[in-house]
C-alpha cells in the first residue's frame, strides 16, 4: 500500500546549526504535503505545507523542499534552537481526499 | 481561543470496559478526525466525520465507533476494551478537505489511554 516514511528516526544536532529532516512518499498522484512538530506530551501542530506544484516553500526559519522526481520531501530549520525539539512528522494528503497520511516521525534532539 | 479539547487526559480501563473519549471544537469546521499514536510510531486514522450525521472509517476503526451529532462535538467510544488499544488518542479537526492551502488540521492535546 501506499505510506508515507522518513529516513532518520533519530537526529542531533548543536544548538545554532540547520537541521535537516527528511521524508519519502510512495504515491506519485499525492497533490499535497504537510510537516507537523509534535512536542513530548503535546498534539502535532502545524509548520508548513506544499503543494506539488511547488518545489520550494520558505516560512519563518523553517523551508520546505519537495523533489517529485524521486517523490522526497525534505525540512530544514535554520539555526535550530533547543525549543525545535520535537517530533516532526510528514504527511500527504492523496488525490482521493482529504485524509493525511503520516509518516513514522523523526526526533529532533538539539544540543546546547 | 480554544480549538480542539480532548477529555479526559488520562485514563486507565480494564479489558472489556468501555469508555467514551469526548472531543470538541470551538472553530465551526465541518471535518473532524480521530487518530491514535503508538509508541514511536505516526499516527493512524480511526474514523472521520466530514458534517454532523456523516462519519466513515479510517485506516483502524476495528474496536471502535463513533458519532457526530453535532458540528462541534465528535466523541470516539470503545465498547469491550483491548489491550491492543492502549495507545495516546488524538482529536482533529479542520476547515477543508482534500489538497486545499488552508486544509490544515488542528489537533487537540490527546488522550493517552492504558488498557490493562
Amino acid at each position: 500500500g501506499e505510506s508515507v516514511g522518513l529516513h532518520l528516526p533519530t537526529l542531533s544536532v548543536q544548538e545554532g546549526d540547520n537541521s535537516i529532516i527528511n521524508c519519502a512518499y510512495s504515491n506519485s498522484a499525492s497533490d499535497y504535503f504537510i510537516w507537523y512538530k509534535q512536542e513530548s506530551g503535546k498534539g502535532p501542530q502545524f509548520i508548513i505545507d506544499i503543494r506539488s506544484n511547488m518545489d520550494k516553500r520558505q516560512g519563518q526559519r523553517v523551508t520546505v523542499l519537495l523533489n517529485k522526481t524521486v517523490k522526497h520531501l525534505s525540512l530544514q530549520i535554520a539555526a535550530t534552537q533547543p525549543g525545535d525539539s520535537a517530533v516532526y512528522f510528514c504527511a500527504e494528503i492523496p488525490p482521493q481526499g482529504g485524509k493525511l497520511i503520516f509518516g513514522q516521525g523523526t526526533e529532533l534532539s538539539v544540543k546546547p | 481561543n480554544a480549538g480542539v479539547t480532548q477529555t479526559p487526559k488520562f485514563r486507565i480501563l480494564k479489558i472489556g470496559q468501555s469508555m467514551t473519549l469526548q472531543c470538541t471544537q470551538d472553530m465551526n469546521h465541518n471535518y473532524m478526525y480521530w487518530y491514535r499514536q503508538d509508541p514511536g510510531m505516526g499516527l493512524k486514522l480511526i474514523y472521520y466525520s466530514v458534517g454532523a450525521g456523516i462519519t466513515d472509517k479510517g485506516e483502524v476503526p476495528n474496536g471502535y465507533n463513533v458519532s457526530r451529532s453535532t458540528t462541534e462535538d465528535f466523541p470516539l467510544r470503545l465498547e469491550l476494551a483491548a489491550p491492543s488499544q492502549t495507545s495516546v488518542y488524538f482529536c482533529a479537526s479542520s476547515y477543508l478537505s482534500g489538497g486545499h492551502p488552508n486544509n490544515i488540521q488542528y489537533f487537540g492535546a490527546g488522550t493517552r489511554l492504558s488498557v490493562l
